[in-house]
């Protein structure tokens, strides 16, 4: 089915792990996000990427990875998990910039 | 930079009331305003967006939010509450980089 999909949807690793939360969309939307969700913040922007092979900050990158070598995934990496970045993950994707964002269902880290 | 402000963490209405939820954003207007909805382990739906075309904006659900300039907000109304309806809302702001900025987000409870 067409849509935005995000695996694993639940993630329980220790500190010091690297972990990768995948990201895969069907509509070949050119923008895709990563954000993350905790309480009392809202979403915070993690990184997005307006293309394939393109990629930038948002609000609060540090410790993690992203890649977009295929227009369809935008994998996210955490290179050495720390407990901090323990939230619920959420990758969304736009037909153009100005364009709504459409979302997946999200993956619960856990960091222990 | 762009800032968005929701009033009120929880908001508690009676089935059949008159829900309203409160948004104001930072002075400067943005080029697109959106609210969208969580509902418990979902992900994030779009309700409505606001394009500059018509302040008033009618959304999904029966939902629907007035831009008022003068006053910076982009308020979320509906005229009477169901029980389907709890759920949590965000109103969020895109900027001039096409970057989402999030409120913290405001839960609604719904009596019987």
């Amino acid at each position: 089915d067409a849509g935005i999909t995000q695996s694993p949807r639940y993630k329980i690793t220790e500190t010091g792990r690297q972990v990768t939360l995948m990201c895969h969309q069907t509509w070949s939307h050119s923008y895709m996000f990563w954000y993350r969700q905790d309480l009392g913040h809202g979403l915070r922007l993690i990184y997005y990427s307006a293309a394939a092979d393109i990629t930038d900050k948002g609000e609060v990158p540090d410790g993690y990875v992203v890649s977009r070598s295929k227009t369809e995934n935008f994998p996210l990496t955490l290179e050495s998990a720390t407990r901090s970045q323990t939230s619920v993950y959420f990758c969304a994707s736009s037909e153009e910039g100005g364009q709504p964002q459409h979302f997946g269902d999200g993956t619960r880290l856990s960091i222990l | 930079a762009q800032s968005v402000t929701q009033l009120g963490s929880h908001v508690s209405v009676s089935e059949g009331a008159l829900v309203l939820l409160r948004c104001n954003y930072s002075s400067s207007v943005p080029p697109y305003l959106f609210w969208y909805v969580q509902y418990p382990n979902q992900g994030l739906q779009l309700l409505l967006k606001y394009t500059s075309a018509a302040t008033l904006v009618k959304g999904i659900n029966g939902f629907e939010a007035e831009f008022k300039k003068s006053e910076t907000s982009f308020h979320l109304t509906k005229p009477s509450a169901h029980m389907s309806d709890a759920a949590e809302y965000f109103c969020v702001v895109m900027d001039s980089n096409y970057q989402l900025i999030w409120g913290a987000g405001t839960k609604l409870i719904i009596k019987p």
